[in-house]
């Protein structure tokens, strides 16, 4: 069964430093995201991505956060200076369409710890 | 403003027992409905979804959930459950176009 791939598990980062989180969806979906989950707390959406630009966004990605599509498979979350409170599992996440009538294929996970 | 809500964070059942997980929606049209499964240290797993129609829909694992329109409620329900269904349990709504909204999630443990 086709999966999403999420490099790298885990991530230890000082703060302030920047980090590039890395997806690759399964290849013939179309529509990409980016989910957090802090310890203890849901999981939240930050962004949807599609044809190369942003459909939609959360209140949490802000100026410090930014995706992109460098090539044809890989899809990254890039956080600039991050913060001890940016520690969290990040989800990607992939659909064929908007729409989920696919439902969303997620990833295992990037456990980031920011000290 | 949408929301979703599971009002048990933490369940335990005994091993071969019935389990009832509980979620309510605030949405304003009928949302798109989802269980999703997470074990410790993995990722997210979509356990069943509803669309439309048949408002008892099954999926993976032997687990169903029930739509109820009424009650705005998409309750997740396994008749016996095994040790391995231990994990975390996320349930979550969207429309056509929006992004998806989780619950706060229900711890499940099982005892022998």
């Amino acid at each position: 069964e086709p999966e999403v791939t999420q490099t790298p598990s885990h991530q230890v980062t000082q703060m302030g430093q920047e980090v590039i989180l890395r997806c690759v969806p399964i290849s013939n979906h179309l529509y990409f995201y980016w989910y957090r989950q802090i310890l203890g707390q849901k999981v939240e959406f930050l962004v949807s991505f599609y044809n190369n630009e942003i459909s939609e966004k959360s209140e949490i990605f802000d100026d410090q956060f930014s995706v992109e599509r460098p090539d044809g498979s890989n899809f990254t979350l890039k956080i600039r200076s991050t913060k001890l409170e940016d520690s969290a599992m990040y989800f990607c996440a992939s659909t064929p369409k908007q729409g989920s009538n696919y439902g969303y294929t997620f990833g295992s996970g990037t456990r980031l710890t920011v000290v | 403003a949408q929301s979703v809500t599971q009002p048990d964070i933490h369940i335990t059942v005994s091993e071969g027992a019935s389990l009832e997980l509980r979620c309510n929606y605030s949405y304003g049209a009928t949302p798109y409905l989802f269980w999703y499964v997470q074990s410790p240290g993995q990722g997210l797993q979509l356990l069943l979804k509803y669309f439309s129609g048949d408002t008892l829909v099954q999926g993976i694992k032997g687990f169903e959930a029930e739509f109820k329109r009424s009650q705005s409620s998409f309750n997740l329900r396994k008749p016996s459950v095994h040790w391995s269904d231990a994990a975390e349990y996320f349930c979550a709504v969207n429309q056509a176009g929006t992004a998806l909204i989780f619950g706060k999630g229900t711890t499940l443990s099982v005892s022998s």
